[in-house]
């Protein structure tokens, strides 16, 4: 079946520092691969994406690369913000399927 | 933008009483879905509807129903609340079906019951 394995959270690092959030995933045929991100008190809202294996999704500064070989789709940023704290949810979505397939969500806190 | 909004952003019922969460979006997408959020679960999705008074079932539907009477309004029901029901509800839409397509969230519905 189809799944999403994301890092274990809660990640807390301080301000300006490098933000890796892992992601593996398994899937039948070739999905696409989100990111959302859910700031407190608010729904789900799109962060990047990609469709296709080798493209590099990017938006706020953040960036994820589709790898086939290694399936996974690792966010990263190169110097966090406090306004970055919020949940980020890895998802898949597989042709014909019509759903989206989430991980577990990693919170991230930033400290001043 | 597109806008997704849900009825009550908190809720609080009794066991065993009939739940109606709503959700409606302006920008006349194809579908709608119904997900539920638990912590170190995820999203897990309930229902979700590609058309007018067309549905199917996700991954959890045991427990609940869903109504999509007019496009722009996907409603899911509790026939009979139970305490295991008490999660934070999200609804979404999309523009078409597709895998490479972009869901839009409503702010959630958080229910309690008791």
């Amino acid at each position: 079946g189809n799944s999403v394995t994301q890092m274990e959270g809660p990640v807390t690092l301080s301000e300006e520092a490098f933000l890796t959030i892992n992601c593996t995933y398994t899937a039948t045929g070739y999905p696409s691969l989100f990111w959302y991100v859910q700031y407190p008190g608010e729904g789900l809202q799109l962060l990047l994406k990609a469709t296709k294996a080798d493209d590099k999704g990017s938006n706020k500064g953040f960036e994820a690369t589709y790898r086939k070989e290694t399936t996974s789709f690792h966010l990263e940023k190169g110097s966090v913000q406090v306004s970055d704290s919020a949940v980020y949810f890895c998802a898949l979505s597989v042709q014909g399927a019509q759903k989206l397939v989430f991980g577990q969500g990693t919170r991230l806190t930033i400290n001043p | 933008d597109v806008k997704v909004t849900q009825s009550s952003r908190y809720l609080v019922k009794r066991t065993g009483e009939k739940v109606f969460l709503e959700c409606v979006q302006d920008m006349d997408h194809e579908n709608m879905f119904w997900y539920r959020q638990d912590p170190g679960l995820g999203l897990r999705l309930i229902y979700f509807s590609y058309d007018v008074k067309m549905k199917e079932k996700g991954d959890i539907p045991e427990g609940y129903s869903v109504s999509r009477e007019k496009k722009e309004r996907f409603s899911l029901i509790l026939e009979s609340a139970s305490t295991n029901q008490t999660s934070m509800y999200l609804c979404a839409s999309s523009l078409q079906q597709g895998a490479s397509e972009t869901q839009y969230f409503g702010p959630g519905t958080r229910l309690l019951v008791l």
